[in-house]
């Protein structure tokens, strides 16, 4: 138990649908990311929060969509994903944002599987 | 172009025995390198960080060590056990945000009994 929750953990979704995965941390954390890990490549950061500002965006294709209603909670909307977006997306947080030296806890992961 | 790069891609060892995995960075400039553990199917888990003026970290039975001049880190694993089954990533952080950690891909072990 990490303290970062995901839901759900396995996700099957078709290319017309929307579906959402959710994050919540009960560390007190202020900052929250997104991070997709595929096979056999390193993890790719996504979207990183920092006092429910968004303060990066990765070049990611607007059919991910994030929203961060506090500093407890991250969500990542999907819409219209392509079969390439299969992954495991994680969800993880750190005390304070923006600085390096602090440790990312992540969350167990979402598996999506796009057909 | 900052890179980490670890190895062994994988490595099968008996249990009880010891294993070294490699990761080498070039990645500037450098704040921190970090480990952690993922079992498969699960989310990372930080083993440990080492800022540059650290040589050596230990976490039970793992030891991490950082050579900054050669930009070298390494994971020992002491006694192994068939719980350390997982994949090993080295991560280098590039300093200011959090958008500047640098991932390797990891290094896949397997403890046998």
């Amino acid at each position: 138990e990490t303290g970062v929750t995901q839901t759900p953990r396995h996700l099957v979704m078709g290319m017309t649908n929307k579906k959402s995965l959710k994050c919540e941390q009960h560390l007190g954390h202020n900052a929250m990311y997104w991070y997709k890990q595929s096979a056999k490549k390193p993890l790719e950061l996504m979207f990183v929060y920092n006092f429910k500002e968004q303060t990066e965006n990765n070049s990611v294709p607007s059919r991910f969509s994030p929203e961060c209603p506090n500093s407890s909670h991250l969500f990542l909307h999907l819409h219209t994903l392509q079969p390439e977006d299969s992954a495991l997306y994680l969800c993880a947080s750190s005390p304070r944002g923006g600085e390096a030296g602090n440790t990312i806890y992540f969350g167990e992961g979402s598996w999506l599987t796009v057909v | 172009k900052n890179q980490v790069e670890q190895s062994p891609q994988s490595l099968i060892i008996l249990e009880g025995k010891n294993c070294t995995l490699q990761c080498n960075y070039t990645v500037s400039p450098f704040s921190n390198l970090r480990w952690y553990k993922q079992d498969t199917g699960r989310g990372p888990v930080s083993l440990t960080i080492m800022t540059f003026s650290e040589n050596t970290k230990s976490n039970g039975r793992y030891t991490a060590t950082l050579d900054a001049d050669t930009k070298q880190s390494s994971l020992h694993i002491t006694a192994s056990q068939l719980s350390d089954s997982a994949s090993y990533i080295c991560v280098v952080s590039a300093g200011g945000s959090q958008g500047n950690l640098i991932f390797g891909k990891g290094t896949k072990l397997s403890v046998k009994p």
